[in-house]
This record gives structure tokens, C-alpha cells and sequence, in this order.
């Protein structure tokens, strides 16, 4: 399996531009996890899907952060407008959840620069 | 919400040595700690877990316990090697195992 894959690897934009990060998770796990880690607040979750289903969107900084899944191996993260203090690295992570295996398996993370 | 504090923010040992690093965490309903290692411009690894019902764990020269009276648990990297350098963090998972708050990281140096 490739693991979680993510695009782009680098976006950079200029502020009031539409962002839209990717994430294919790896097949088979049922759970997806959107983070963004920054220097001053670290590792933040975003917001979490269950088959495909959004269950908790509370780390979802505001209303210009929009995440769907339409389907087991697809997800985006949408930002519009961007915004400056939107820069960070943002990660997308999968879960099996099955068999007791609760392991996250991180992508490689969309550096986002937004100017 | 859970809070999971994280210290120390830096650690410098020499090669061979130990390092221990600490989280606490405030809901008592937390169930899973994983730590992952983060080396520079890479994603976050899971090195070790435990779940709420052990004690303690094992694996090689990383330890990790919990103390779940306390709600702290630590991790225990014995016989330090320059190649664990990198960003350590710690997380507390509750809400079936979905609901996650990480710790700010550590940001381990071990000196040749």
C-alpha cells in the first residue's frame, strides 16, 4: 500500500484565493483525520470523518474551513478565502479502527504558504 | 475539552543516556496515549501507545507508562542514539477513540 497520500505537497497562494488540499487515505481504514500544525499552537484536529461521515468539526477554525469525503477514498479541506494566519502544515491521517488497531497513519502534509 | 500539557518544550542528553518526557491530561474519560516522533519536514510516526487499562509497555528502549489517578503518563527512551533527534508528542484520545488533543512537543537532542 502507498499509505495516505496527499496534494498538493506545496500550495502557495495569495490571500483571499481558494484552497483545496487532498487526501486519499489508505484502503480499507474507515476513519479519516484532518490536523494543522503550526509552530505556535502545534498539532490541532480539524475535524474527523467514521465512514465517510463527519463526526466532530469543533477544531474547524471558522467558516472559511469547509472538509468533505464523498466517498471511502477521497477527502478535501477547503479554504476560502485564505487568509495568511491560514499558513501551516496540514495533514490528513487514517485509522483502521478495526481489530483493536487504533494506529494513525499520517500523510506527508500540504505545506501551506498563503501571502 | 481535554488539555494535555507536555513537558519539558526542549531536552539535551548525551548518547546513552536517558530521557523522559511527561504528559498530563484532564479528562478523565481519555482511554488511548499514543506518542509519535517527528523528525524534520516528515510527518508524525507512531513509536509506542498504551491504552487506559495497562500500566506500562514496552518496546526495546522505549518505555511508556500511565498513571491514570494521576492522569499523567511519560515516555522513556533509555540508551539514547543521535537518531532519536526529533520532535516528540504526546496525545490523549477519547470519544471512542476519535476524539484527539496533542501536546505541544519536545523537541529531543541527543549529543554524540
Amino acid at each position: 500500500d502507498a499509505g495516505v497520500i496527499q496534494s498538493p505537497r506545496h500550495e502557495v497562494t495569495e490571500m483571499g484565493q481558494e484552497v483545496t488540499l487532498r487526501c486519499k487515505p489508505i484502503s480499507g481504514h474507515n476513519s479519516l483525520f484532518w490536523y494543522r500544525q503550526t509552530m505556535m499552537r502545534g498539532l490541532e484536529l480539524l475535524i474527523y470523518f467514521n465512514n465517510n461521515v463527519p463526526i466532530d468539526d469543533s477544531g474547524m477554525p471558522e467558516d472559511r474551513f469547509s472538509a468533505k469525503m464523498p466517498n471511502a477514498s477521497f477527502s478535501t479541506l477547503k479554504i476560502q478565502p485564505s487568509e495568511p494566519r491560514d499558513s501551516a502544515v496540514y495533514f490528513c491521517a487514517s485509522r483502521s479502527g478495526t481489530g483493536g488497531n487504533y494506529e494513525q497513519y499520517f500523510g506527508p502534509g500540504t505545506r501551506l504558504t498563503v501571502t | 475539552g481535554e488539555n494535555v500539557e507536555q513537558h519539558p518544550s526542549t531536552l539535551s542528553v548525551q548518547e546513552g543516556d536517558s530521557a523522559v518526557i511527561k504528559c498530563t491530561y484532564s479528562d478523565s474519560a481519555s482511554n488511548y496515549f499514543p506518542w509519535y516522533k517527528q523528525e524534520l519536514g516528515k510527518r508524525p510516526q507512531l513509536i509506542i501507545d498504551i491504552r487506559s487499562n495497562v500500566g506500562e509497555k514496552k518496546d526495546q528502549r522505549i518505555a511508556v507508562t500511565l498513571n491514570k489517578t494521576a492522569k499523567h503518563f511519560s515516555l522513556h527512551i533509555t540508551e539514547t542514539q543521535p537518531e532519536d533527534s526529533a520532535v516528540y508528542f504526546c496525545a490523549a484520545f477519547s470519544g471512542g477513540y476519535q476524539k484527539v488533543t496533542f501536546g505541544i512537543g519536545t523537541k529531543l537532542q541527543v549529543i554524540p
